[in-house]
């Protein structure tokens, strides 16, 4: 199985850098993913890392460690748009093939002015 | 416009009902899956299908069923359902189950039963 923490809150000023750590424990790791989910609407995707390192996209970052278990999403430049929960994924592969995507529980980021 | 769309949005029933929740995509996706939210316990995985005719099991597959029987539409299914099942259900797909495929999610459906 697998278990994925992440915290629940958290709160930043418009502009600043923020970053949303994820930590994961499972047997077949096959990729992390982080994805946004505004309030009432679907999550849409962010970001995917399958080896160690950072990946840059635009004003959000993903890095990866896969010997810790542990990923990042990093905010720059953050507006008040960004509001919203961050999903962190874990996709397993599974005994006797196929993929399992597992979400964690969300972070609930709150932009401030 | 490549998508991935859910019927009803909004249902409300009553409890033993049987109903079934829509979900078709129009991006010739192999992989469909359906989740549920619910505050606190995140996304969670009911049931998915690695292509036509394949489905399997997720985490919280009890009270549920699915079939896949051409590519573009994945059903879920509520035989009779429990005010346990009230939630928030999102269907998604990706063009196959692993590498860096993104799941693109339907915009969910919002059950109350009753």
């Amino acid at each position: 199985g697998q278990n994925i923490d992440q915290p629940t809150e958290m709160t930043a000023t418009e502009g600043a850098i923020v970053q949303i750590n994820c930590t994961y424990q499972t047997s077949g790791f096959n990729g992390l993913f982080w994805y946004q989910q505004h309030a009432g609407e679907a999550p849409t995707f962010l970001s995917y890392n399958v080896l160690d390192g950072l990946e840059e996209k635009g004003r959000f970052s993903s890095f990866l460690s896969r010997s810790k278990g542990y990923s990042y999403l990093l905010l720059k430049e953050l507006q008040m748009k960004d509001s919203a929960s961050y999903l962190c994924a874990v996709r397993d592969i599974l005994t006797g093939g196929g993929n399992k995507l597992t979400f964690g529980t969300g972070t609930q980021l709150k932009v401030e002015l | 416009e490549a998508q991935v769309t859910q019927n009803p949005r909004y249902l409300i029933t009553v409890t033993g009902k049987k109903l079934t929740v829509t979900c078709s995509q129009n991006m010739n996706h192999e992989y469909m899956s359906w989740y549920r939210q619910d505050p606190g316990l995140g996304l969670r995985q009911i049931y998915y299908s690695m292509n036509v005719e394949v489905t399997d099991k997720g985490d919280v597959p009890e009270g549920y069923k699915v079939s896949r029987k051409e590519k573009r539409n994945f059903p879920l299914i509520l035989e009779s359902p429990s005010p346990n099942q009230t939630s928030l259900y999102f269907c998604a797909s990706s063009p196959h189950g692993g590498g860096s495929n993104e799941q693109f999610f339907g915009p969910g459906t919002r059950l109350t039963v009753l």
